[in-house]
């Protein structure tokens, strides 16, 4: 069965600090991993996606990801934070069937000055 | 390009009352799905729909929650009668097609129930 498991609940940066929020997935296929962002009061926004081609993948607002299969990763980066990336991030897998997202419990990110 | 609609986005309601709520995907989109996200926790998939047919419906209480999308566009959720533990945002999406490549879902802003 698909399933992601991200690490921590809560990430706290400074501005201009290295964000790094970590995301693990089980998959009895080959996955289809996701970062989605959501802001306050907000729907949930792609970032990026990995399907199978280069495995350092990079998305909107200066974020990439790397798969990583031998360890069963899909960590979210991005080389220095803003204060308006304080927001809950979200690591998904698609479902065996290739119908619809599985979604992790979700990373807190707040951003000091 | 208009985005995902969602009505209403806050409702607060006793226990064993019952509540609906309205999706409008966009336009085009053949696949629409609910998921349900509890304070502290990812999106859980309810139900999903391509055109006006249920595709997976397996992780939806159905004793107590129904959905239905006439004419393959608009989506209805209800809950009846609702209970404590039905407190959440309801998120509904849409995508292109069902079975997809791209795999981008586009979410509406939710709705937020409070049962009391």
């Amino acid at each position: 069965a698909q399933s992601v498991t991200q690490l921590g609940s809560h990430v706290s940066v400074s501005e201009g600090a290295l964000v790094l929020l970590r995301c693990n997935y089980s998959s009895s296929v080959p996955p289809y991993l996701f970062w989605y962002v959501q802001y306050p009061n907000q729907g949930l926004q792609l970032l990026l996606k990995y399907t199978s081609a280069a495995t350092l993948v990079k998305g909107i607002n200066g974020f990439e990801a790397e798969f990583k299969k031998s360890e069963t990763s899909f960590h979210l980066t991005k080389p220095s934070a803003h204060m308006s990336d304080a927001a809950e991030y979200f690591c998904a897998v698609r479902n065996q069937a290739g119908t619809a997202l599985i979604f992790g419990k979700g990373t807190t990110l707040s951003v000091s000055s | 390009e208009a985005g995902v609609a969602q009505s209403p986005r806050y409702k607060i309601i006793e226990k064993r009352q019952s509540v609906a709520f309205w999706c409008n995907p966009i336009s085009g989109h053949a696949t629409l799905y609910w998921y349900q996200q509890i304070l502290g926790q990812g999106p859980k998939l309810l139900i999903q729909f391509q055109n006006n047919g249920v595709v997976d419906d397996s992780q939806l209480p159905k004793d107590r929650f129904s959905a239905e999308r006439l004419k393959g566009v608009d989506s209805t959720l209800k809950i009846q009668p609702a209970k404590l533990e039905d407190s959440a945002v309801y998120l509904c999406a849409s995508s292109l097609e069902g079975q997809w490549d791209t795999g981008e879902l586009f979410f509406g802003e939710g709705s937020r129930l409070t049962v009391l």
